[in-house]
């Protein structure tokens, strides 16, 4: 069945950009997707990323796809503190449902 | 206004209760869903329904119903409360265009 992982921490310093990585592996996936869920509230998109695209950048964040490896990562520039929170990595493939990954859990220091 | 509501937003209850978690969408949906979290287990899905009429088990139905009172109202049942449902419950909607789910805040559920 469909899988999609991800590392579940990741710290950074305040103004360094982040990286968070999420391999998947069902090749009909159509759209992926990435979700912020912060303290004690529900999951909000973030971004998503058409499977024929390999790149789409919406002002700090950037989604790299590599389609061959079934690779997606979400890059956030100049990381805040506000940006503290935990990221779901998400894949669907047109169809009901989406899988999504076990979160990463984004801690900023300042 | 929030376009995903979902009530209560906590509840505590014991073993063998029935619970009814209510959840309301203004977006004009037609597909809604349920899910569960448990920490480091991400999200899991346990009902969806596309329409009114139409209603499908998740992943981890057993032990859990569902009731598509109308295309705004999706409701979850536990007929039976049990220690280890104890966790967030999340609803969620979405179009049939690009799947992408809008979500309730949650309601945090724990059974005794």
């Amino acid at each position: 069945g469909e899988d999609v992982e991800q590392s579940l921490f990741l710290s950074v310093r305040e103004g360094d950009s982040s990286v968070i990585n999420c391999t998947y592996t069902d090749s009909s996936s159509t759209y992926l997707y990435w979700y912020k869920q912060e303290p004690g509230a529900g999951l909000q998109l973030l971004t998503y990323i058409f499977s024929n695209m390999d790149m789409k950048q919406d002002q700090r964040l950037t989604v790299l796809l590599n389609k061959k490896d079934k690779h997606l990562s979400l890059r956030i520039a100049d990381t805040q503190t506000g940006d503290s929170a935990i990221y779901f990595c998400a894949e669907g493939a047109g169809s009901y449902q989406l899988t999504f990954g076990k979160g990463t859990k984004l801690s900023v220091i300042p | 206004d929030a376009d995903v509501t979902q009530t209560p937003r906590n509840r505590i209850t014991k073993t063998g209760k029935r619970i009814m978690l209510e959840c309301s969408q203004t977006k004009g949906h037609d597909r809604m869903y349920w899910y569960r979290q448990d920490p480091g287990l991400g999200l899991q899905l346990i009902y969806y329904s596309f329409d009114v009429k139409d209603i499908n088990k998740g992943e981890i139905s057993d032990g859990y119903s569902v009731s598509r009172q109308a295309q705004a109202k999706f409701s979850l049942s536990l007929e039976s409360a049990i220690p280890n449902q104890t966790a967030l419950y999340f609803c969620a909607t979405s179009g049939t265009v690009d799947n992408e789910q809008f979500f309730g805040p949650g309601t945090r559920l724990t059974v005794l």
